[in-house]
């Protein structure tokens, strides 16, 4: 079975400050996408970045990185200069077979609280 | 702009009745999904479609059913609803052209008393 584990169900980090979630994902598959989503208090899931596993390249979208591992199946999270707005719910993705993003699997979810 | 919608976006029903759920969305994607989101899980996968006439069942079905006879909307029935079928629930869909990003609506909260 597909699987994707997300080990820390809440992290705090101060504003301004970098914060790493984890993610490790398990598949048999070459080419596929993963996926962060933020879900905040309004609780819309919202797309924060996504990466092609062929791709050596690290995924980037502004204060959010990605670090992707692909022979250890880990897709940590950095976000930089942490802001108040960033307090949400973090959730990483993977489609369960497949190169496709047609169905996802989604890990249990991260916690995160921003303060000042 | 285009956009997903959900309604009802809260709703208080009985064990026993039938529940519809709507999902509608306007930009013309292929692929819709349903999911459902409770505490300790995250989102499990309902049922899905990849077009129109195409339904097929995700990895939590049971007691729910859906209908895709247009592109634009995939509604959700609970056919007996049940105390255990309390959730959130999402809507999401995505082009179908493979390795996108899937699109969510905002979530209808469900009661089932």
């Amino acid at each position: 079975a597909q699987t994707v584990t997300q080990s820390q169900p809440e992290m705090s980090v101060q504003e301004a400050e970098t914060v790493t979630l984890s993610c490790t994902y398990d598949t048999s598959e070459n080419n596929y996408y993963l996926f962060w989503y933020k879900q905040p208090p309004s609780r819309q899931m919202i797309l924060v970045i996504r990466q092609e596993a062929y791709k050596q390249q690290n995924a980037t979208e502004n204060r959010f990185s990605v670090n992707f591992q692909k022979a250890a199946k880990s897709f940590s999270l950095k976000i930089s200069d942490s802001q108040l707005g960033d307090t949400a719910m973090y959730f990483c993705a993977f489609p369960p077979k497949g190169g496709t993003a047609s169905k996802l699997t989604f890990g249990t979810g991260t916690r995160l609280q921003v303060t000042l | 702009d285009a956009e997903i919608t959900q309604s009802p976006r809260h709703k208080i029903t009985e064990t026993g009745r039938q529940v519809t759920l709507a999902c509608h969305q306007t930009w013309n994607h292929n692929n819709m999904f349903w999911y459902r989101q409770d505490l300790g899980h995250g989102l499990r996968l309902i049922h899905y479609s990849y077009g129109v006439q195409d339904t097929n069942k995700g990895e939590v079905s049971d007691g729910y059913s859906v209908s895709r006879s247009n592109t634009e909307d995939l509604p959700l029935t609970l056919e007996s609803a049940a105390s255990s079928q309390t959730s959130v629930y999402f809507c999401a869909s995505s082009p179908g052209t493979g390795g996108e990003t899937q699109y969510f609506g905002p979530g209808t909260r469900l009661l089932v008393l």
